[in-house]
């Protein structure tokens, strides 16, 4: 199947600051990215929908500029957690879709760790 | 509002026999619908797909169900191994857009 890969598999930072991961598609051209996160015992949680060259559509309760994302190319989108706070800390999953198919394919997820 | 429910948190089933997980979903407009397996810290891995032209679709051990009228559907796995012990995720959407979750039901399977 296609393959989805996600940097950094973790990361811990300090409160107030930065975080970017990056999702990459690698044997496909996802023209929709997806950004989940995941609370534990709980589904996954949609937060943004991208398509690649265009502004992305944040869910409902998302604060759009406390979590960046773009999808600057075919193979890419980033997602910036900024001022990184305590309840930022979860596990943050993209998926992609190539314009031909319905199915997602997951990236393997970010834990992200705030202190 | 959860639109796509598994009810079922936890499940065990003997090694060989037969694992069924459900999920139910209120929304009669969704028209696609996947089944995921998570390991923990991974991502989700997409199993098998069904849409709502089919009422059965098949692949090896892994076999999905869909009831339209019940609104129901699940997923089976026969025989169960252990390495088959995971949470499993059902999902929808319409028209293979915005996908809706459930919360996962943890299947162990024992040796």
């Amino acid at each position: 199947g296609a393959v989805v890969s996600q940097h950094p598999s973790r990361v811990i930072c300090k409160s107030g600051t930065s975080v970017k991961i990056e999702c990459r598609s690698l044997d496909f051209q996802a023209t929709t990215m997806f950004w989940y996160r995941q609370f534990p015992k709980q589904s996954l949680m949609l937060m943004a929908t991208s398509n690649e060259g265009s502004k992305a559509t944040y869910e409902q309760g998302v604060e759009k500029d406390k979590f960046l994302i773009n999808h600057a190319s075919l193979t890419l989108s980033t997602l910036t957690v900024t001022s990184a706070h305590p309840e930022d800390s979860s596990f943050y999953i993209c998926s992609a879709r190539a314009s031909s198919g319905r199915e997602q394919f997951f990236g393997p997820g970010t834990r992200l760790t705030v202190l | 509002d959860q639109q796509v429910k598994q009810n079922s948190p936890s499940l065990s089933v003997q090694e060989g026999r037969i694992s069924i997980l459900n999920c139910d979903y209120t929304n009669s407009m969704f028209d696609y619908f996947l089944w995921y397996k998570k390991y923990p810290a991974e991502g989700p891995t997409f199993l098998i797909s069904i849409s709502s032209i089919k009422d059965k679709n098949e692949d090896g051990r892994f076999t999905v169900f869909l009831n339209k009228s019940a609104k129901h559907l699940s997923l089976h796995i026969v025989p169960s191994q252990p390495g088959d012990s995971a949470v499993y995720f059902c999902a929808a959407s319409v028209t293979g857009n915005q996908f809706y979750f459930g919360t996962g039901t943890s299947l162990t399977v024992i040796p």
